[in-house]
């Protein structure tokens, strides 16, 4: 079965770092783009950042401004987000999914970390 | 960036009802439009991607269709394990965008 699963999220200060990650398993992890998609606390979804397969690709949202990295660890079948400078606008359920057909749809999701950003 | 104007933002329907939620990019997208449903607490799942293609274990009451940059989500014989919130995704251009969403409630 193919299945991610998110980790690393928690509480963090104001101005705080912290490194998310998504492992990945039942699939060849190498061979598919993997995203970020976050959820804020009643609010609707929005794409944080995909990269493509050996990373030749890599897109983030305007929004980001630059604090946020993503990286994949293909030996690991691992995705990675290290995020910076959090604010409270940050505060959201971070998703990783999965596309794994050419029409880039988002069939594959896991279950979310949480990220608090509050003093 | 492409912008996904989805409506309504929400709808009050009844088992059994047949329900349409719209869609309508800013500028073309072709047929790169995805339709997902999320439940309280739950990740979501995709339902239609290439704006009709029902996606593998979806039920047929689902159905996406297309006309220029509008694209409609039809519920055909709402179930009980509808009620949920719908959202709408562009993958034509980066970044991805999705609609605001639109909440199926019971009547």
């Amino acid at each position: 079965e193919m299945q991610v699963v998110e980790s690393g999220g928690g509480l963090v200060k104001p101005g705080g770092s912290l490194r998310l990650s998504c492992a990945a398993s039942g699939f060849t992890f190498s061979s598919y783009s993997m995203n970020w998609v976050r959820q804020a606390p009643g609010k609707g979804l929005e794409w944080v950042s995909s990269i493509h397969s050996n990373s030749d690709y890599i897109y983030y949202a305007d929004s980001l401004k630059g604090r946020f990295t993503v990286s994949r660890d293909d030996a690991n079948n691992s995705l990675h987000l290290q995020m910076n400078s959090l604010s409270a606008e940050d505060t959201a359920v971070y998703y990783c999914a999965m596309e794994t057909t050419t029409t880039g749809a988002f069939d594959i999701w896991g279950r979310g970390t949480m990220v608090t950003v509050s003093s | 960036d492409i912008q996904m104007a989805q409506s309504p933002s929400s709808l009050s329907a009844s088992v059994g009802d047949r329900v349409t939620i719209t869609c309508r990019a800013s500028r073309t997208i072709r047929k790169s439009l995805n339709w997902y449903q999320q439940k309280p607490g739950r990740a979501p799942k995709l339902l239609i991607f290439a704006a009709s293609s029902l996606q593998s274990g979806v039920p047929s009451r689902f159905s996406g269709s297309e006309s220029g940059t509008d694209f409609t989500l039809t519920i055909n014989g709402l179930q009980p394990g509808d009620f949920a919130t719908y959202y709408c995704q562009q993958n034509y251009n980066t970044p991805w965008t999705f609609g605001q969403g639109t909440k199926v409630e019971i009547k």
